[in-house]
This record gives C-alpha cells, sequence and structure tokens, in this order.
C-alpha cells in the first residue's frame, strides 16, 4: 500500500509569487483534504476535494486554490503569495465523501521572504 | 467557532511511568475524535481514533471518550524516550466537507 506522498518537500519564494503544490493520495483514498500548520500551532483547514470537486473551504481567501485529476491526485495553488503564507502544507487522504480517518502526507514547507 | 483546547505543556514525564494528554472540545454534535503524533519537523501521524464513549486500547495507547464532558483524553502507559513528540487532539467536523479541527498540540518529553 502507497502512503500520501508531496512534492517538493521545502520551496522558498517571494512575496507576491505564485507556488503550486502537489498530493498524490494513499491508494484507494478518493478524498483529499489541504491544510496549512504554522510554527507551533495545529493545522487549519484550507478545503477538500473529493472526486474531483471541492467539497468545502475553511477561512481561507480566494487566493488559495486548488484541484483534484481523475487518479485523485490534488494541487494547491496559492497566488500573490505573503508572508504569512509560510508554514508547513499538509495533504491528507481519506476514503469517502464523509472519510473519518485523515492519513498525512510528510508535508511541503514554503518560506516566503 | 468550534474549538478544541489543550494543554500546550510541554508535559515530562519519566521513562516507564503513565503520560496522559487531555482534550477539550465546543461543539457537541462531534462523533468522530483522533490523537495524532507529530515529532519536530515531521507531518502528524495518526495514533487513535475513538467514536463512543468510553476507552479504546491500542497497545500501549488508551484513548478515553466523554461526550456528556465534551472531553477526550489519552494515556501512553510504560512511556519510552521515543514518544517525546507533540500530540495533537483533533475533532471531526462534518457538514459539507469532513474537516478535521485541531488543538494546538501537548508536547511530551519523556526522560530517561
Amino acid at each position: 500500500e502507497t502512503g500520501v506522498t508531496q512534492s517538493p518537500t521545502h520551496l522558498i519564494k517571494t512575496r507576491g509569487q505564485q507556488v503550486t503544490l502537489r498530493c498524490s493520495s494513499q491508494s484507494g483514498h478518493n478524498t483529499v483534504s489541504w491544510y496549512q500548520q504554522a510554527l507551533g500551532q495545529g493545522p487549519q483547514f484550507i478545503f477538500q476535494y473529493y472526486r474531483e470537486e471541492e467539497n468545502g473551504r475553511g477561512n481561507f481567501p480566494p487566493r488559495f486554490s486548488g484541484l483534484q485529476f481523475p487518479n485523485y491526485s490534488s494541487e494547491l495553488n496559492v497566488n500573490a503569495l505573503e508572508l504569512d503564507d509560510s508554514a508547513l502544507y499538509l495533504c491528507a487522504s481519506s476514503y469517502g465523501r464523509g472519510g473519518r480517518e485523515q492519513y498525512f502526507g510528510p508535508g511541503t514547507r514554503l518560506t516566503v521572504t | 467557532q468550534k474549538e478544541v483546547e489543550q494543554n500546550s505543556g510541554p508535559l515530562s514525564v519519566p521513562e516507564g511511568a503513565i503520560a496522559s494528554l487531555n482534550c477539550t472540545y465546543s461543539d457537541r454534535v462531534s462523533q468522530s475524535f483522533f490523537w495524532y503524533r507529530q515529532y519536530s519537523g515531521k507531518s502528524p501521524e495518526l495514533i487513535m481514533s475513538i467514536y463512543s464513549n468510553g476507552d479504546k486500547e491500542d497497545g500501549r495507547f488508551t484513548a478515553q471518550l466523554n461526550k456528556a464532558s465534551q472531553y477526550v483524553s489519552l494515556l501512553i502507559r510504560d512511556s519510552q524516550p521515543s514518544d517525546s513528540a507533540t500530540y495533537l487532539c483533533a475533532v471531526l467536523y462534518t457538514g459539507t466537507a469532513s474537516k478535521l479541527t485541531f488543538g494546538t498540540g501537548t508536547r511530551l518529553q519523556v526522560t530517561l
């Protein structure tokens, strides 16, 4: 069984730039959720994709957007990067629309300078 | 606003002792509760899930749920130095999305 993978591992961007983060879900899972974890905080829900459609969104501005592909992999795009976007971005996969147990990938550490 | 509260710690216990981690949540409708372990610089790892009142045991870990008191706890028996990590309590809210709301985590230190 293949676990959740994310790329890249680390990324450094400049304020105002755009970034794309990628996630491959665990085999057999069809739901992907994205979370942002700032230093010293718990992860915060950004949005969730189920069968290629956005299935819910947290309190993040529209410059955070995403996609899910037919193979259930997913992308998180962030436009007009701000310094406060510096964080660990986590992808979690689960099974089903109401899937309860979510398994996290290793994360992408984004630094905005 | 739905909240999950944890003591940030650090909680220091000697090797071999029982570590007790606690969590309270605000929404009575919540039905699913999780404990994640997060080592420094790593991502959260799911270690326990609990859905009904009472205790659930898995190896050295026991999760306890009391919905009336809106309280979840995690007991780690025979604590080992490798258990030193931050433990995140998470509550699943199901609406349009099934999203996890996390506490800020409790840092556990197991001393030799």
